[in-house]
């Protein structure tokens, strides 16, 4: 069965403490790897897909990285505004083509000034 | 440009009851899908639409239906609530679908509380 971890479940920082959230990941065959930042009361908001290992991609203080089983997203010198779930999720081609997505339970971060 | 709108924000139903939750994609997406999001948890898919037609079905029971229109808007329905499907009710719009690049934009949700 395809699933999703993210650790740790919550994760508190001062303003300018980088950290790392980690995602990994067992499916049948991984179409790509998406991240989400999900504020209280709203719809996630997408951040990156990474679709092969060894890929990297960056955001103002966020990078995220890929391997062939996890997935890490560096948060570099955070603000207060870093505040929110972030949500990792997988497409696999295990699920044909419905576009479905499997989300992690989610990481959410508390950046303190 | 507008982006995923859905409506109600807020529900309040009792067990039994029946529920429709509407969502309009962003102008241009074709691709509708839902998710279900329970406190705590990540978003679980329910359906996926695309040109008026079902592309994908979760787990979820035939409680569940759903049905994309001619504008491409969708609606949601749930029969015979249980105190189980109190959620978050997620609506994502796509440009494509079968792609592979299926990057989701999402509306704020509809937050139903069953009584």
């Amino acid at each position: 069965e395809d699933q999703v971890t993210q650790s740790p479940e919550a994760l508190r920082l001062q303003e300018g403490e980088s950290s790392s959230l980690n995602c990994s990941y067992t499916v049948s065959g991984l179409r790509g790897l998406f991240w989400y930042r999900q504020d209280p009361g709203k719809g996630p908001e997408f951040l990156f897909t990474l679709y092969s290992a060894g890929e990297e991609k960056e955001k103002e203080r966020l990078k995220a990285t890929l391997t062939k089983k996890e997935s890490f997203l560096h948060i570099t010198a955070p603000k207060p505004e870093d505040s929110a779930t972030y949500l990792c999720a997988v497409q696999t081609w295990g699920s044909g083509n419905t576009g479905k997505l499997i989300f992690g339970q989610g990481t959410t971060l508390q950046v303190k000034p | 440009d507008a982006g995923v709108t859905q409506s109600p924000t807020h529900l309040i139903k009792t067990r039994g009851q029946h529920v429709t939750l509407r969502c309009s994609p962003i102008s241009g997406h074709k691709s509708v899908s839902w998710y279900q999001q329970v406190l705590g948890q990540g978003p679980q898919f329910i359906f996926q639409y695309y040109e008026k037609e079902e592309r994908g079905r979760g787990n979820f029971p035939d409680r569940f239906s759903a049905r994309q229109f001619p504008n491409y808007s969708s609606e949601l329905n749930v029969n015979a609530l249980l105190l189980g499907d109190s959620a978050l009710y997620l609506c994502a719009s796509s440009l494509l679908w079968g792609m592979g690049d299926e990057k989701l934009f999402f509306g704020s949700g509809t937050q139903l509380s069953v009584l």
